[in-house]
């Protein structure tokens, strides 16, 4: 049984630029959520999704998109990137249905210059 | 008002104490995660809880669902555990965050 991988690890962007974060969930989970977490403040939902739906939004706005693929890996989106958009991104897989456990991967920080 | 509350928000304790954090909440809930993160570092789970107690080791964390309110113990502390650690709770199967607890644990 894998775990939950992110990539990258580290990213630099500049102001404007769009980037895409990769989320491959443990093996089985059909459910994934992404956090954002800026230095010294704790994870803030971004959304989730289901089978390939998005299952509940967060306070972020709409240039914060998601997909999930059929085999439950899932990327986040960043349009427009500002510098406030620098943070730690966390993913977390679920099996919904079965239990409420999430299983978090090791994050991918982005820096926004 | 946060709907989840940790206290305190920092810990220094000397190496073999005993430590409590504590985490409050307002919602009704599923389950209560209690996390751990090093600096600059990912989240890990200790436990996931919706009801009484759990221990891992030196880790108890108990639950009072009727009070909403959580505690994380650490016997024996020791400087391996200075770490950030994190309540969130669970609600429609997504996690809102305490803001969490650094616990600097002094040799």
């Amino acid at each position: 049984e894998t775990g939950v991988t992110q990539s990258p690890t580290h990213l630099i962007k500049t102001r404007g630029q769009q980037v895409t974060l990769r989320c491959s969930s443990q093996s089985g989970h059909n459910t994934v959520s992404w956090y954002q977490q800026a230095l010294g403040q704790g994870p803030q939902f971004i959304f989730q999704y289901y089978r390939e739906e998005e299952n509940g939004r967060g306070n972020f706005p709409p240039r914060f998109s998601g997909l999930q693929f059929p085999n439950y890996s899932s990327e986040l989106n960043v349009n427009a990137l500002e510098l406030d958009d620098s943070a730690l991104y966390l993913c977390a897989s679920s099996l919904r249905g079965t239990s409420y456990e999430q299983y978090f991967g090791p994050g991918t920080r982005l820096t926004v210059t | 008002k946060n709907e989840v509350e940790q206290s305190p928000q920092n810990l220094t304790a000397q190496e073999g104490e005993f430590i409590t954090i504590n985490c409050s909440y307002s919602v009704g809930i599923s389950a209560l995660h209690w996390l751990q993160q090093h600096p600059g570092g990912g989240i890990v789970s200790l436990f996931m809880l919706s009801s009484g107690k759990k221990k891992h080791g030196r880790l108890i964390a108990t639950i009072n669902i009727q009070e909403k309110h959580s505690s994380l113990h650490i016997t024996a502390s020791h400087p391996r555990d200075s770490a950030v650690y994190i309540c969130a709770v669970i609600r429609n199967y997504k996690l809102t965050f305490g803001k969490g607890t650094l616990l600097t644990v002094n040799p």
